[in-house]
């Protein structure tokens, strides 16, 4: 089955020392999205690429990176996780011209 | 600037009754409506979509939503509440141009038995 898919799905780093999250999908998408999803709260957009070109939001951190190396793989690079940090990760893909996204599991990060 | 409210951050319903989950939304231009379900520690999965078509939309789980122009709303019904329905979900909106969503604040529903 086509999907989307996001490893580890819980990850534990301590403060400060760099941590990366990865997605992949098998639907072929060309627009992938990374959102924050702190408890109760609705997902927060942090950056999206449509095919290789990179979309920061405004109020996304520095300490947040991201890297696209192929169409299948999207990875998020948090540099220097900090206790505000802890949250669920989520992955999304959308086709192009298509409204409708679709999430992996998401990646709960654990800041310790 | 588009948004969307959820109205009630929490609704309890008993098996078999109705389901009601209130969205408005505000946009200027004409929008596309989303209805997401998250169940605990897990991914957002799309119930359904409006898109301009018919205004009355069924999606999957039993679940439908009804566009009303008049009253910036889309509000997610199912006639018969299941235990399994127990999740959060979340309303979201999209412009005409772009893929970006914003979503609602959720709404976090309790069936009892």
């Amino acid at each position: 089955d086509a999907m989307v898919i996001q490893n580890p799905r819980y990850q534990v780093t301590q403060f400060g020392k760099p941590v990366t999250l990865s997605c992949s999908q098998t639907l072929n998408h060309n627009v992938m999205y990374w959102y924050q999803q702190k408890s109760s709260q609705a997902p927060k957009l942090l950056f999206h690429y449509y095919d290789k070109d990179f979309n920061n939001e405004a109020d996304t951190p520095d300490n947040f990176q991201s890297r696209r190396p192929n169409t299948s793989f999207c990875f998020l690079d948090i540099r220097s996780p900090g206790l505000g940090d802890a949250a669920m990760y989520l992955c999304a893909t959308s086709r192009q011209g298509a409204k409708e996204q679709y999430f992996g599991p998401g990646t709960r990060l654990t800041v310790t | 600037a588009q948004s969307v409210t959820q109205l009630g951050s929490h609704v309890s319903v008993s098996e078999g009754a109705l389901v009601l989950l209130r969205c408005n939304y505000s946009s200027s231009v004409p929008p596309y409506l989303f209805w997401y379900v998250q169940y605990p520690n897990q991914g957002l999965q799309l119930l359904l979509k409006y898109t301009s078509a018919a205004t009355l939309v069924k999606g999957i789980n039993g679940f439908e939503a009804e566009f009303k122009k008049s009253e910036t709303s889309f509000h997610l019904t199912k006639p018969s509440a299941h235990m399994s329905d127990a999740a959060e979900y979340f309303c979201a909106v999209s412009k005409a141009a772009g893929n970006k969503l914003t979503f609602g604040g959720g709404t976090r529903v309790l069936v009892k038995p």
